[in-house]
């Protein structure tokens, strides 16, 4: 099984600032896949294949890395951008999530 | 309108069953892959289940392995998931996510870029 692991566990910020959130997987992936989450609601896809954004999601919303460092980059974040962000790995079963990253106003 | 919804959740007591339904609209249910992911109440989401787009495969976390089954009815574009000897740790929201194609023969699983809004099934005496 692929170990996800996601850094930081909590990160507080600003609107306006930059975020930058990393996952590590314990072996090299070949297909990664960012999420949002939101108190209540279903995850939703943000970026696929490491680095493509799924559709509707804003430019500010930016992934990168291969193998086994990725990295999700919120060039400056809005109200609206605050909340549960996970990593995933869907290249082989089983399917595995990092435990998130909690991204919450400064 | 594309989407999908589940139902079937609860509470039902250990050891017992209970079967949840996903409902598609909206898009061609018949040609994706199929899963079930769950989320305990406060902690992160976990993968569960996959089913293939025609249902000749499937796949299952080693945690319910045994004791869930996938399955779907592509006619009536419905995805299921059949729980048997549930265990309070099975005591989360379940969701379904369309997550795989096939392609020349060959299928993958792909990103989850559509899922339900959720059902909350607890495990309880």
């Amino acid at each position: 099984e692929i170990v996800l692991t996601q850094s930081p566990g909590t990160l507080s910020l600003s609107p306006g600032e930059r975020a930058t959130l990393s996952c590590r997987a314990s072996q090299s992936v070949s297909n990664f896949a960012w999420y949002q989450q939101k108190p209540g609601q279903a995850p939703r896809l943000l970026i696929y294949g490491a680095s493509s954004r799924a559709t509707g999601i804003p430019d500010r919303f930016s992934g990168s890395g291969s193998g086994t460092d990725f990295t999700l980059t919120i060039s400056r974040l809005e109200p609206e951008d605050f909340a549960v962000y996970y990593c995933q790995q869907y290249g082989r079963s089983p399917i595995t999530f990092g435990q998130g990253t909690r991204l919450q106003i400064k | 309108q594309v989407q999908l919804v589940e139902s079937g959740g609860g509470v039902v007591q250990p050891g017992r069953s209970l079967r949840l339904s996903c409902a598609a609209s909206g898009f061609s249910f018949s040609t994706y892959g199929m899963h079930w992911v769950r989320q305990a109440p406060g902690k992160g989401l976990e993968w569960v289940t996959f089913i293939r787009s025609d249902g000749s495969r499937k796949y299952s976390a080693d945690s319910v392995e045994g004791r869930f089954n996938i399955s779907r009815d592509n006619s009536n574009k419905t995805l299921y998931l059949q729980m048997s000897s549930l265990r309070a740790e099975d005591t989360a929201v379940y969701y379904c996510a369309r997550g795989g194609r096939c392609r020349d023969n060959i299928c993958f699983f792909d990103a989850f870029d559509l899922w339900g809004q959720g059902t909350m099934v607890t495990v309880s005496s």
